[in-house]
């Protein structure tokens, strides 16, 4: 069946510092890709997308990368700023049109 | 230019009583589509509409229901409402179908 995961539940780094944060897929038939951020009490804020034909793509200050062969996808960001804390997800397109999202990542910046 | 509306943005209400959730897209989008969240989960896929036809539907109950009218907003409906309904209902548009989702603040509905 078709299932976004994430490796790590929540993800602590310092500001200024880059963070990575993964997720991993189970649907090959997935054609494109999605990460989100959401704060408190608010929707998912889109971040950056990435179709299955490419491996990489660059927003600013934000990368997502693709890897179709292990099923993997990460959303890397640089210079991370407080503002930045927030829940991190990946969500895949598969059947019906419909996002797949996976559980969440907790990003929080420490000053 | 206005983002996704939803309304109301808090709703409480009993069990076994019904509710309706809106939703306008943004101006020119064509697709909208609604996902319930769960506390500490990421959106569950409910529906999708596409040109005022369904085109996608989840793993809900037929209690949920929904429609798109002419000029494109959306209609969520949920009846005899249990207390695991309970979660923020978001609705997502988009311009050509399948890419470039935007979400709207959501709906927090609570069954007591």
């Amino acid at each position: 069946g078709e299932s976004v995961g994430l490796h790590l539940p929540t993800l602590s780094v310092q500001e200024g510092d880059n963070s990575i944060i993964n997720c991993a897929y189970s649907n090959s038939a997935s054609d494109y890709f999605i990460w989100y951020k959401q704060e408190s009490g608010k929707g998912p804020q889109f971040i950056i997308d990435i179709r299955s034909n490419m491996d990489k793509r660059q927003g600013q200050r934000v990368t997502v990368l693709l890897n179709k062969t292990v099923k993997h996808l990460s959303l890397q960001i640089a210079a991370t700023q407080p503002g930045d804390s927030a829940v991190y997800f990946c969500a895949e397109r598969g059947s019906n049109y419909k996002l797949t999202f996976g559980k969440g990542t907790l990003l929080t910046v420490n000053p | 230019d206005a983002g996704v509306t939803q309304s109301p943005t808090h709703l409480i209400k009993t069990r076994g009583q019904h509710v309706t959730l809106r939703c306008s897209p943004i101006s020119g989008h064509k697709s909208v589509s609604w996902y319930q969240q769960v506390l500490g989960q990421g959106p569950q896929f409910i529906f999708q509409y596409y040109e005022k036809e369904e085109r996608g539907r989840g793993n809900f109950p037929d209690r949920f229901s929904a429609r798109q009218f002419p000029n494109y907003s959306s209609e969520l409906n949920v009846n005899a409402l249990l207390l695991g309904d309970s979660a923020l209902y978001l609705c997502a548009s988009s311009a050509d179908g399948p890419y470039g989702y935007t979400f709207g603040s959501g709906t927090r509905l609570t069954v007591v």
